[in-house]
């Protein structure tokens, strides 16, 4: 499984925008990008994964660049309550997450 | 939809002893749980991937016969820790997913489980 590569934290002002960054330069073919948070104490909670192109759901959206050695999760208005260690996450075909150290995002008031 | 409860949420014991943590998916039918395990301001560790009906497979490194897993029904995983010590004291996290075709086809999480051995 592909390795990630994550800043190990970030601020983010409340109600701005949080673009989180996740490098993937050995990334395969047929391994999707997953992003899990995990807020202190709690069990992760899944928030966005894709393959190739662009996603958005009601929680994020997940940019994808085109050579696919790089991705973005972006929180758009950030909430005290996006406070949270996330996870970015190549996975492969088995379904087994390998898991990196994660940014730590505090979101200021 | 995709919840996966975990029991008991908390639970301290004396060293020696053994411990069973319950997972469970509440509304969909997991054909493969996962059981971690989390270090205080580590990142989450796989111990052991189970399929429902079949034996378990361990990351290296995790003793099976310490770390029984029992995987038998479709909605049901137990984590057993045998013979406790306090290095085994850490945060226990199962996921779940549904099959390939089925609608939670990824890991959903439960809420964890927090051991303290004694």
């Amino acid at each position: 499984d592909a390795k990630t590569t994550q800043p190990p934290s970030m601020d983010c002002a409340e109600g701005r925008a949080a673009n989180l960054p996740c490098n993937h330069s050995t990334i395969s073919g047929n391994e999707y990008v997953y992003w899990y948070r995990q807020i202190h104490s709690q069990g992760p909670q899944y928030i966005i994964h894709g393959l190739k192109n662009n996603e958005t759901n009601e929680m994020a959206s997940l940019i994808i660049t085109e050579d696919r050695k790089s991705s973005t999760l972006i929180l758009p208005h950030a909430t005290l309550r996006d406070t949270a260690v996330y996870y970015c996450i190549v996975r492969g075909g088995n379904y087994q997450l390998i898991w990196g150290a994660g940014t730590k995002l505090i979101i200021k008031p | 939809g995709a919840v996966v409860s975990q029991h008991p949420s908390r639970v301290i014991c004396k060293s020696g002893t053994s411990v069973k943590i319950e997972c469970r998916s509440l509304d969909f039918q997991a054909t493969t749980m996962f059981w971690y395990r989390q270090f205080p301001k580590q990142s989450l560790m796989l111990m052991a991937t189970s399929n429902e009906g079949s034996k378990a497979t361990y990351e290296q490194g995790v003793e099976k016969d310490k770390f029984l897993i029992n995987h038998a029904s479709l909605t049901l995983s137990t984590l057993t820790v045998t013979s406790a010590h306090p290095e085994d004291s850490s945060f226990y996290i199962c996921s779940a997913r549904d099959n390939p075709g089925g609608p939670y086809n990824e890991q959903f999480f439960g809420p964890g489980t927090r051991l303290t051995v004694l």
